[in-house]
This record gives C-alpha cells, sequence and structure tokens, in this order.
C-alpha cells in the first residue's frame, strides 16, 4: 500500500520569501504520480503541480516547483516568493494507476501562514 | 457551470437519520470521485465512477454508503443511519481522464456533514 508523510504541521513565512514544504513517500510501484494540492478555508482543493515517477526534470508551474528526489522518496514543494493569499492548507498526494482509477492518496497536510 | 458544484455546503443530521449530498461535475467530465475528509486530515478515497459505472467502492466504510450516477453526470452520496463518525468533509472531484491516465483532478467545495 502506498502511503504519503508530511512531518511538518504547521509553517511560517515571511512574504516574498520563498518557503519548502515537506512531503516522502512510499510505494513499490515503480509507476506513480506525485501531486501537490492548496486548500483555502473555503474548502475546495487546487491542483498545483505534479510530477510523474519517469520524468527526468523537477516539474514547475510558476511559483511552485516540486523538488524529486527519486532515491530518498521525496517530493518537496517550493514556493518562491511567497504572498499572503499562499496562506493556506497544502496536501501532498499520490496516485497509482490501477487500471480503474487513478485515485489519490493524500497526506495529512501543512498549514501555510504567510506574515508580513 | 465551470466548476464541480456540491450541495448542499452544510448539513447537520441527528444521529440515525439519512442524509443525501449531491454533486455537479464539470460538464463531460467521465470520471468521478467522492472522498472524505475528517477534520485535520487529508481527504479518504471512497468511491469512482467513470460515466455511470461505479468500477470502484472499495473506499466505502459501510454497507450504510451508498453511492450513485445514474445518467453519468451528476451523483449522490447517501449515508443512512448516521453515526458521529460520519462527521467530516465530502469533497467531490471530477476529471476528463479516465482509468489508470493520471489527469488533474478538478474538486468541488466539499459539503460539510456534522452528526448529533
Amino acid at each position: 500500500a502506498q502511503k504519503i508523510t508530511q512531518t511538518q504541521p504547521g509553517m511560517f513565512v515571511q512574504e516574498k520569501e520563498a518557503v519548502t514544504l515537506d512531503c516522502t513517500y512510499d510505494t513499490s510501484d515503480p509507476s506513480y504520480g506525485l501531486f501537490w494540492y492548496k486548500q483555502p478555508s473555503s474548502g475546495e482543493m487546487i491542483f498545483l503541480i505534479y510530477q510523474g515517477s519517469y520524468d527526468q526534470q523537477n516539474a514547475t508551474e510558476g511559483r511552485y516547483s516540486l523538488n524529486f528526489q527519486k532515491a530518498r522518496k521525496s517530493a518537496n514543494l517550493v514556493i518562491s516568493a511567497s504572498q499572503l493569499g499562499d496562506s493556506a492548507m497544502y496536501f501532498c498526494a499520490m496516485s497509482i494507476p490501477t487500471g480503474t482509477a487513478s485515485k489519490l492518496t493524500f497526506g495529512t497536510g501543512t498549514r501555510l501562514q504567510v506574515t508580513l | 457551470g465551470a466548476g464541480v458544484s456540491q450541495s448542499p455546503r452544510y448539513k447537520v443530521a441527528k444521529r440515525g437519520q439519512d442524509v443525501a449530498l449531491r454533486c455537479d461535475p464539470i460538464s463531460g467530465h467521465v470520471s468521478l470521485f467522492w472522498y472524505q475528509q475528517a477534520l485535520g486530515q487529508g481527504p479518504e478515497f471512497l468511491t469512482y465512477f467513470q460515466n455511470e459505472a461505479q468500477l470502484d467502492k472499495s473506499g466505502l466504510p459501510s454497507d450504510r454508503f451508498f453511492a450513485e450516477r445514474p445518467e453519468g453526470s451528476v451523483s449522490t452520496l447517501k449515508i443512512q443511519r448516521t453515526q458521529q463518525e460520519d462527521s467530516a468533509v465530502y469533497l467531490c472531484a471530477s476529471s476528463s481522464y479516465s482509468g489508470g491516465a493520471f489527469g488533474e483532478l478538478f474538486f468541488g467545495e466539499g459539503s460539510r456533514l456534522t452528526v448529533l
């Protein structure tokens, strides 16, 4: 079975600074996908970034980048130039293709607070 | 609509009551997922539909939980004889991808169920 571990319950970062949110995963499947989602107080999960297990380069999407270290089974999210609107819960998730559904397994999340 | 719509946003039920939660996915999306998010936790998979077919219901916690998507669009999650442990946010997500393909999931804002 796959497992996602997020060890930081909460993080603080000053506006305009960069922050790294940690994520480690465990799976024996060679093919998997790694995702980061943002959950603001309104409740919806907002997709941020995706990394495939066979991707050679780290994924980037605007201010978001995923630091993928396959040997260490880590997939940390880096947010550059933090903004007040980045304050939210952040979830790391993994998906294993099963043939019927690529359902996501989520970590417990990290609450990020951006301060002035 | 433009996004995934869920109703009701908030539901308070007395223990033992039946509840029905509705999800209206993005038009044309083949895949539909239900997730349960307990307080302070990440979402956990409940069930998956590909069009009207329920292909995976391995995450449903008990036979009191039932989901349907009769015409391949709107889905309803029904919980019979609610218990306090059913209190959670129920998230619906849809995707244009099906089967084992990795694809972005679009989440609704969730239905927050409180069982007294």
